[in-house]
């Protein structure tokens, strides 16, 4: 059974704080993705990576950034959280190639920053 | 300047009847598309999907038509249930950096009552 599993499902930080958002997936899938989720807003790209220590930037990087230094796991760090980050952030993973475009999400990370 | 569309916010449907959700989108590069189910609390868990050398595609209750003169799209869910009632979201493939990433729509909330 695939599976994608994000670190916590609750989180609260306070404002300036360093946040790590950590995920791991255990089907050897090359694609790993970060989206945010708000109301009225759907999903959005924040950031993506292809491959082990490759990222590239999705529609809203700003005040973010990612890490990936093994293929399972795919690390979101918020430098300094602000209030505007309070979201859900989802992550997901899928199979390398153009074709094959269905994404396994993660249960999800209520991020709460105070 | 949003490349995926759900114009319905929310959709209300009695048990037994059919659920039409709709969504369209304007980049035609676009060359697959999925739908997504998501329940509060958890990720989106995949649906159904539709290349974009399709018209239809059908399994079990859940039905997606691809219009791709209209740059449109739709899901029928018959009979409609009450454990449907969740967000679904449209999605759609395109390349970037030469790999594929999904731009969701808004979501819309369906909720089925008995």
């Amino acid at each position: 059974d695939v599976k994608v599993t994000q670190s916590s499902r609750y989180l609260v930080k306070r404002t300036g704080e360093k946040v790590f958002l950590e995920c791991v997936q255990d089907m050897d899938h090359e694609n790993m993705f970060w989206y945010r989720q708000d109301p009225g807003l759907g999903l959005r790209l924040i950031y993506f990576s292809y491959d082990v220590k490759m990222k590239e930037k999705g529609d809203i990087p700003e005040g973010y950034s990612v890490s990936r230094e093994k293929k399972e796991r795919f690390s979101l760090i918020l430098e300094s959280a602000s209030t505007n980050q309070t979201s859900m952030y989802l992550c997901a993973s899928s199979t390398g190639g153009a074709l094959n475009t269905e994404a396994f999400f993660g249960q999800g990370t209520r991020l709460t920053v105070v | 300047d949003q490349q995926v569309k759900q114009n319905s916010p929310s959709l209300s449907v009695q048990e037994g009847r059919i659920s039409i959700l709709n969504c369209d989108y304007t980049n035609s590069m676009f060359d697959y598309f999925l739908w997504y189910k998501k329940y509060p609390a958890e990720g989106p868990t995949f649906l159904i999907s539709i290349s974009s050398i399709k018209d239809k595609n059908e399994d079990g209750r859940f039905t997606v038509f691809l219009n791709k003169s209209a740059k449109h799209l739709s899901l029928h869910i018959v009979p409609s249930q009450p454990g449907d009632s969740a967000v679904y979201f449209c999605a759609a493939s395109a390349l970037r950096s030469g790999y594929s990433t999904l731009t969701f729509g808004k979501g819309t909330m369906l909720l089925v009552s008995p």
